[in-house]
C-alpha cells in the first residue's frame, strides 16, 4: 500500500533553516508528481510546492519563493523540502502528498495520498 | 491568488443530503474541469473525495458527488452519516498561479 512518511519537523528560530524529508513506499516513486502542502494551526490548506515526476519542473507558492526548495531523489524514493530564512508565518503542519495519477506532468493533477504530516514551529 | 470561497459551516441530520459550494473565478473553477474535494477529520491528513469535478477515487462512497456550474463547484453528500462530520476543502487548478488553489474550508456538522 502507498505510504508517505514525513520527518524533519521541529522548533526552529526565525531566520534559521530546516529540511523536511518524505519517504515513499508502495508505489513507483519516479512516476508520480509530488506536493508539499501546509496547514497553519486552526487554518486551511495551502500549497507550498510541487515537483514533477521526473524533477524537471518545480513550482512554488509566492510566500515561499526564493526561500524554499523542493527536490527529490528517485533512487532513494524520497522527497525533500529545504526551508531557509524561516518566518513565524511558516509555522504549520507540513504534508507531503502524491499525485492521483502517474506521469501527470502538470499542476492540474490533485494529490491523492498524503502523509501524516510533520509539524514545524518557527519561534524565538 | 485568493482562496476559493466556501461557507464556513453546513449542517444536516443523519440521512439528509447537504451541499457545499465553492466559488471561484473564470481563471480557476470556471475555466477548467480540475476541481477536487478533500475531507479532513481533526488531526488527520486530508482525503481526496472527488477529482476532475465529478470523479470519485477508488473506495470513495457514491454518497459523495461533485458538480460545477459556471464559477461555482459543489459537493453533495447524500444519506448523511455521523462519520461524514469533518472539514471539507475544495481545490482547483488556476491559470493565475503555477500552483493550485484551495478553498477556505467548510465544517460539516451532523446534528
Amino acid at each position: 500500500q502507498v505510504q508517505l512518511v514525513e520527518s524533519g519537523g521541529g522548533v526552529v528560530q526565525p531566520g534559521r533553516s530546516l529540511r523536511l524529508s518524505c519517504a515513499a513506499s508502495g508505489f513507483t516513486f519516479s512516476t508520480y508528481g509530488m506536493h508539499w502542502v501546509r496547514q497553519a494551526p486552526g487554518k486551511g490548506l495551502e500549497w507550498v510546492a510541487v515537483i514533477w515526476y521526473d524533477g524537471t519542473n518545480k513550482y512554488y507558492a509566492d510566500p515561499v519563493k526564493g526561500r524554499f526548495t523542493i527536490s527529490r531523489d528517485n533512487s532513494k524514493n524520497t522527497l525533500y523540502l529545504q526551508m531557509n530564512s524561516l518566518r513565524a508565518e511558516d509555522t504549520a503542519v507540513y504534508y507531503c502528498a502524491r499525485d492521483y495519477i502517474g506521469y501527470c506532468g502538470s499542476t492540474s493533477c490533485p494529490p491523492e495520498y498524503w502523509g501524516q504530516g510533520t509539524p514545524v514551529t518557527v519561534s524565538s | 491568488q485568493s482562496a476559493l470561497t466556501q461557507p464556513a459551516s453546513v449542517s444536516g441530520s443523519p440521512g439528509q443530503s447537504i451541499t457545499i459550494s465553492c466559488t471561484g473565478t473564470s481563471s480557476d473553477i470556471g475555466g477548467y474541469n480540475f476541481v477536487s474535494w478533500y475531507q479532513q477529520h481533526p488531526g488527520k491528513a486530508p482525503k481526496l473525495m472527488i477529482y476532475d469535478v465529478t470523479n470519485r477515487p477508488s473506495g470513495i462512497s457514491n454518497r459523495f458527488s461533485g458538480s460545477k456550474s459556471g464559477n461555482t463547484a459543489s459537493l453533495t453528500i447524500s444519506g448523511l452519516q455521523a462519520e461524514d462530520e469533518a472539514d471539507y476543502y475544495c481545490s482547483s487548478y488556476t491559470s493565475s498561479n503555477t500552483l493550485g488553489v484551495f478553498g477556505t474550508g467548510t465544517k460539516v456538522t451532523v446534528l
